[in-house]
């Protein structure tokens, strides 16, 4: 079947350190998408990425940082510098260049503060 | 800019009620628009989607109905089950230039359905 899997589903980070979220699809997609979830907060888009080795910042992406080197991958890294980084993390993917395609999702990562 | 605004939440029913989520927008261009579901501990799911205006998405009892002249697209189901408690997104895709396919979302309302 074909998805997106993000991996781990549940993350620990401790102060100063950089972790790193996976996202992985299967489905051919072009564009990827990363985004972070708070409670009442909706969600707010964090980096995308519409096609390989490229890749632009949302409305948040201070304390973050992606790569695209495979189109099947885009994995965040969540660095020291996001200091308030207790949130869900959402990818997801679609089909690129065009408004009337919908977004796949991944069951996300939470990530935790120790 | 393009901008969702949602109903805000929690929404509790009894099951069999009429629901009503109201949605309206904001956009430069005429965006798809589309209403997603996520369930506890979960990623979002597609409920349905309307790409012009005046088109009815629907799925699984659900339907909303894309009103240019109102910018709205309020989520509608006749019989509400325990099982549709969920959150409900509202959002719409940027149509051109370096928004093409971003999805612009509302803060989610949370539905809770009694037995």
């Amino acid at each position: 079947d074909g998805g997106i899997t993000q991996s781990p589903k549940y993350l620990f980070r401790k102060e100063g350190q950089n972790v790193t979220l996976s996202c992985e699809q299967n489905l051919n997609h072009d564009a990827m998408y990363w985004y972070r979830q708070d409670p009442g907060q909706g969600l707010r888009l964090i980096y995308y990425s519409q096609i390989v080795n490229d890749f632009q910042k949302g409305d948040i992406a201070e304390g973050y940082s992606v790569s695209r080197e495979k189109k099947e991958s885009f994995p965040l890294t969540v660095t020291s510098a996001q200091k308030n980084p207790t949130a869900f993390y959402l990818c997801a993917s679609s089909i690129a260049g065009m408004d009337n395609q919908p977004q796949h999702f991944g069951d996300g990562t939470r990530l935790s503060i120790l | 800019g393009n901008s969702v605004t949602q109903m805000e939440g929690p929404v509790t029913l009894s099951e069999e009620a009429f629901l009503t989520i109201n949605c309206t927008y904001t956009a430069t261009g005429y965006p798809s628009l589309f209403w997603y579901v996520q369930y506890p501990g979960e990623g979002l799911q597609l409920l349905l989607k309307a790409t012009k205006a005046d088109d009815k998405g629907s799925n699984k009892g659900f339907e909303a109905t894309y009103r240019k002249e109102t910018t709205s697209f309020h989520l509608e189901k006749g019989s509400v089950q325990v099982s549709d408690s969920a959150v409900y997104f509202c959002a719409l895709s940027g149509d051109r230039g370096s928004t093409l396919g971003r999805l612009y979302f509302g803060r989610g309302t949370q539905l809770t359905v009694w037995p």
